[in-house]
C-alpha cells in the first residue's frame, strides 16, 4: 500500500502570512492531485501535477511536483481567511485509485 | 464540469437499521465507482472499488457483508450500510471515474449518524 505523508496536519496562522504544506511518499505516482474540502462537502480539485519538477500556479497558490514524482508541496502566499479549510493531497498510479494524504487543516486568523 | 449527485446528504438512523446511499453521475458514464469514508478531522479512506456490472473489491478491514455496493448501471451506484451501529457514523463520499481518465469526481457526501 502506498502511503502519502502530509504535513503539517494542523496549521493556524495570521492573515497575510505565507505557508507551505508538504506531501511525501516513498512511492512514485503518475500524477498527484491537491484538493480542498469544506465541512460537510466532498473534496474539490484544485490542481493536478503530472510531470516531475512541474510547477503550477493558481492565484496565490503554488503547487510543485518533485523531480522524482514522489513528493509535492502547496505554497500559499499572503494567506486570507477564505483559504481556511482542509487541504488534501492524493497520488495516483496509472488509472488506479487515489491514495490520500492525512490532510492539512488550515486556519487563517483575521 | 461533471455533475455528481449523492443522496441523502444527511441521515440519522437508529442502531440496527440499514441505510442506502445513492450516487449518480448526471452527465457522464462512470465505469468505476470508489466509495470513501471520512471520520471527523481525518482524511478520506477508500472502502471499496466497484466496476459496472461486477462485484466490488473491498479494502482490507472493510466488511463486504456490512457495506453492500451495487453498481448496476453506468450512472448509478449505491452503498447500503446494513445493521448500522454508532461506530459506522461517518461521512461517506462517492467518487465516480470515467474509463481511461485519471480525473476523479466526488459527490457532496453523506453524513451518517447512527444513534
Amino acid at each position: 500500500t502506498q502511503l502519502l505523508e502530509q504535513s503539517p496536519q494542523f496549521l493556524s496562522i495570521q492573515e497575510g502570512e505565507n505557508l507551505t504544506v508538504y506531501c511525501n511518499s516513498s512511492s512514485v505516482f503518475s500524477s498527484l492531485q491537491w484538493y480542498r474540502q469544506e465541512p460537510g462537502e466532498g473534496p474539490v480539485l484544485l490542481v493536478t501535477v503530472v510531470t516531475g519538477g512541474e510547477v503550477k500556479k493558481l492565484k496565490r497558490l503554488t503547487f510543485q511536483f518533485g523531480d522524482a514524482r514522489k513528493d509535492s508541496s502547496l505554497h500559499i502566499t499572503a494567506a486570507q481567511p477564505g483559504d481556511t479549510g482542509l487541504y488534501l493531497c492524493a497520488g495516483a498510479q496509472g488509472a488506479q485509485k487515489l491514495v490520500f494524504g492525512q490532510g492539512t487543516r488550515l486556519t487563517i486568523n483575521p | 464540469g461533471a455533475v455528481v449527485s449523492q443522496h441523502p446528504s444527511r441521515v440519522i438512523c437508529k442502531s440496527g437499521t440499514s441505510v442506502k446511499i445513492e450516487c449518480r453521475s448526471l452527465d457522464f458514464q462512470a465505469t468505476t465507482m470508489f466509495w470513501y469514508r471520512q471520520f471527523p478531522k481525518q482524511s478520506l479512506m477508500l472502502m471499496a472499488t466497484s466496476n459496472e456490472g461486477s462485484k466490488a473489491t473491498y479494502e482490507q478491514g472493510v466488511e463486504k457483508d456490512k457495506f453492500l455496493i451495487n453498481h448496476a448501471s453506468l450512472t448509478l451506484s449505491t452503498l447500503t450500510v446494513t445493521s448500522a451501529h454508532p461506530e459506522d457514523s461517518s461521512f461517506y463520499i462517492c467518487s465516480p471515474k470515467i474509463q481511461g481518465s485519471e480525473k476523479l469526481f466526488f459527490g457532496s457526501g453523506t453524513q451518517l449518524s447512527v444513534l
